[in-house]
């Protein structure tokens, strides 16, 4: 089945302790990103990849890395989290850019809800 | 900066009701814009458009595009509970090495019975 895999569903952790969270696609999709939702901001980008060691900021970068070694793979590691990085956050691929003139409707994964307290 | 703003934020309605819903832009490079629906997880895509004026119908579903005024509408006739969702309007800007994706805060339907 075609789908977008994020991991852990669900995390609570403390102010400055690593993480990461991890997102794999099995469509051979191009373009990823990452997402974070929160009430009363909507979606907002934090971070996306054309390809493999092609990525680039989105809007809301700061406090966040993300590697792609490989196609199918786009982790997010927050190196020292703080509380105001709580969010519910939302991993997706397609298989081209989002600028494309195709259709290349966004798949996305179903969600971590970080906590951090 | 690139801009998109919809509206209503929040619109609450009764089955069988057709509702509208407002989208407007502000991005360099315009290329499409993008409706998604979002239930109880992840954001599903409903429609691409690119042209203006060219009316995208899925069901009781169908949006247009308007280039000129920067804007787009998102139309739901005889609304179902199962339409209660948050929809999503989004563009993408292009940068150098791709393209970023702007999307807008969401209006939340709900639909009663």
């Amino acid at each position: 089945e075609a789908q977008v895999t994020q991991n852990p569903r669900y995390l609570i952790t403390v102010t400055g302790k690593k993480l990461t969270v991890t997102c794999s696609q099995n469509m051979n999709h191009e373009y990823m990103s990452w997402y974070r939702q929160d009430p009363g901001l909507g979606l907002r980008q934090i971070y996306y990849s054309m390809n493999v060691e092609v990525t680039d900021k989105g809007d809301v970068p700061e406090g966040y890395k993300v590697s792609r070694k490989e196609k199918r793979n786009f982790p997010l590691i927050l190196e020292s989290p703080s509380p105001n990085q709580t969010s519910l956050y939302f991993c997706a691929s397609s298989l081209w850019g989002q600028g494309s003139p195709y259709n290349s409707p966004l798949h996305f994964g179903n969600g971590t809800r970080l906590t951090v307290t | 900066e690139d801009k998109v703003v919809q509206s209503p934020l929040s619109l609450v309605v009764h089955e069988g009701d057709t509702v509208t819903l407002n989208c407007s832009y502000e991005v360099t490079n315009f290329r499409s814009l993008l409706w998604y629906k979002q239930e109880k997880k992840a954001p599903t895509f409903l429609f691409m458009l690119t042209s203006s004026g060219i009316e995208k119908k899925s069901g009781r579903l169908s949006s247009i595009l308007d280039k000129k005024e920067l804007f787009s509408i998102l139309n739901i006739t005889a609304t179902q509970t199962g339409d209660s969702a948050i929809y999503l309007c989004a563009v993408p800007a292009m940068e150098t090495s791709g393209s970023r994706l702007t999307f807008g805060e969401g209006t939340q339907l709900t639909v009663n019975p």
